[in-house]
């Protein structure tokens, strides 16, 4: 069975830090990884998807890379604002089981 | 842009009682999916549709059935329902045809208390 890690839990940085985010996962035959963000109460919006043959991918203050020989994705938030504060969550694809594997996510805070 | 419209978005239900939760996509998408979200337990798969007229079982199966009436709309019923049963449905979607998974939209959520 595919495990999807996310360390830490949680963590709390000072407005305008640039900080990283991990994901580790045990298959390294993933095809996609998809990072998202979800405010509390709220649905799970997409933040950047990473495909097979890619090793990243940028939106703006945010980078993801995928390194599939070492089960690892980061998630790079540059100039973190107040506003970042959610909970960032990694999933795994593999393509013959058609599934979506979930971690359970970072809970950012972002002290003005 | 509607994306994926979940209804209702918050019910009340009394433990044996039956509800269904909708789900429908406008992105012609092939595959949906239903999860569940409690604290400390984070996202799990119900059951999934890789395409119209299929469905097949997740992580907890259990409780629930499914129907992926034609390619937009895909429900979750319980049929008896028990506390266990109290948490956060999400419903969502993707392009993903077996070789490729697309991206992968949610629902805003459909919020379940069972008593």
């Amino acid at each position: 069975k595919q495990e999807v890690t996310q360390i830490p839990a949680a963590l709390s940085v000072p407005e305008g830090e640039n900080l990283v985010l991990n994901c580790s996962f045990t298959d390294s035959a993933i095809y996609n990884l998809q990072w998202f963000r979800q405010d509390p109460g709220k649905g799970l919006t997409s933040l950047l998807l990473i495909q097979s043959s890619q090793r990243e991918q940028t939106s703006g203050r945010l980078n993801a890379s995928l390194d599939k020989s070492s089960g690892r994705s980061t998630l790079y938030i540059a100039a973190s604002q107040p506003g970042d504060s959610a909970t960032y969550l990694c999933a795994v694809w593999r393509y013959n089981f058609n599934k979506f594997y979930f971690g359970s996510g970072t809970k950012l805070n972002v002290k003005p | 842009n509607a994306g994926v419209t979940q209804t209702p978005k918050f019910q009340v239900l009394k433990t044996g009682q039956s509800m269904t939760l909708q789900c429908a996509q406008d992105m012609n998408h092939n595959s949906m999916y239903w999860y569940r979200q409690d604290p400390g337990m984070g996202l799990r798969l119900i059951y999934y549709s890789a395409s119209e007229g299929t469905t097949d079982k997740g992580e907890v199966p259990n409780g629930y059935n499914v129907s992926r009436l034609n390619k937009r709309e895909f429900s979750l019923r319980l049929e008896s329902a028990a506390p266990s049963q109290t948490s956060v449905y999400f419903c969502a979607s993707s392009e993903a045809d077996g070789l490729d998974s697309g991206e992968l939209f949610f629902g805003e959520g459909s919020r379940l208390t069972v008593l």
